[in-house]
């Protein structure tokens, strides 16, 4: 099994619908991360967790929500879906002992039609 | 807080040629540094990375990279470039210590001639 595991892996919504992605990891840690990826602008932090009780927004909360339910569980949800939204999105985690590298899922290919 | 530049999205390069990628970061504290690859349909895969000690890293297929303070350059070198390096690289920096925020410079997509 995967250390960081997305589900779904693909998504086609319509606009205005609620959309939630999922993110479940086996590697223990306590930082947790939600990111999405355009072409041509990198990845772009949505919000992040540093643990259960800990919620941040990143650069492009607005439109977006999460909910930290265990250590192991991180999830991303779209309260209104709107086109500009469609992106790849990448669940993350990491740990100062392994040096904050940071440890992906495969992502989720959301559109919003 | 950090940033990363990476210039040229595109490049290409031909099979067996010299692959070097540049990146310059920007960071009030000392930075940790990484390179991350993507296939393609594929999520994030660390290459490499810095983060105290000896400023060459070596990394996974091949793969190099020198920090380099006085410039605040990182840049990802490969001597000799195979098809299967085609991919999209991602620089990406954080301060350490308690906020490891990554930020990721835009990538650049290799493509490798044959």
């Amino acid at each position: 099994d995967a250390d960081v595991t997305q589900t779904p892996r693909n998504r086609i919504t319509k606009t205005g619908k609620r959309i939630m992605l999922e993110c479940s990891q086996t590697k223990g840690h306590d930082r947790m991360y939600w990111y999405r990826q355009d072409p041509g602008l990198g990845l772009r932090l949505i919000y992040y967790s540093f643990d259960v009780k800990d919620i941040n927004k990143g650069e492009i909360s607005d439109g977006y929500s999460v909910s930290r339910q265990a250590q192991a569980k991180f999830s991303l949800s779209l309260e209104s879906a709107i086109p500009n939204q469609t992106a790849l999105y990448f669940c993350a985690t990491s740990e100062p002992r392994d040096g904050y590298g940071y440890t992906f899922g495969s992502g989720t290919r959301l559109t919003v039609v | 807080a950090q940033s990363v530049t990476q210039l040229g999205s595109h490049v290409s390069v031909s099979e067996g040629a010299l692959v070097l990628l540049r990146c310059n970061y920007s960071s009030s504290v000392p930075p940790y540094l990484f390179w991350y690859v993507q296939y393609p349909n594929q999520g994030l895969q660390l290459l490499l990375k810095y983060t105290t000690g000896a400023t060459l890293v070596k990394g996974i297929n091949g793969f190099e990279a020198e920090f380099k303070k006085s410039e605040t350059s990182f840049h990802l070198t490969k001597p000799s470039a195979h098809m299967s390096d085609a991919a999209e690289y991602f620089c990406a920096v954080t301060g350490g210590g308690g906020n490891n925020r990554l930020a990721f410079g835009k990538g650049n997509q290799v493509v490798v001639i044959p």
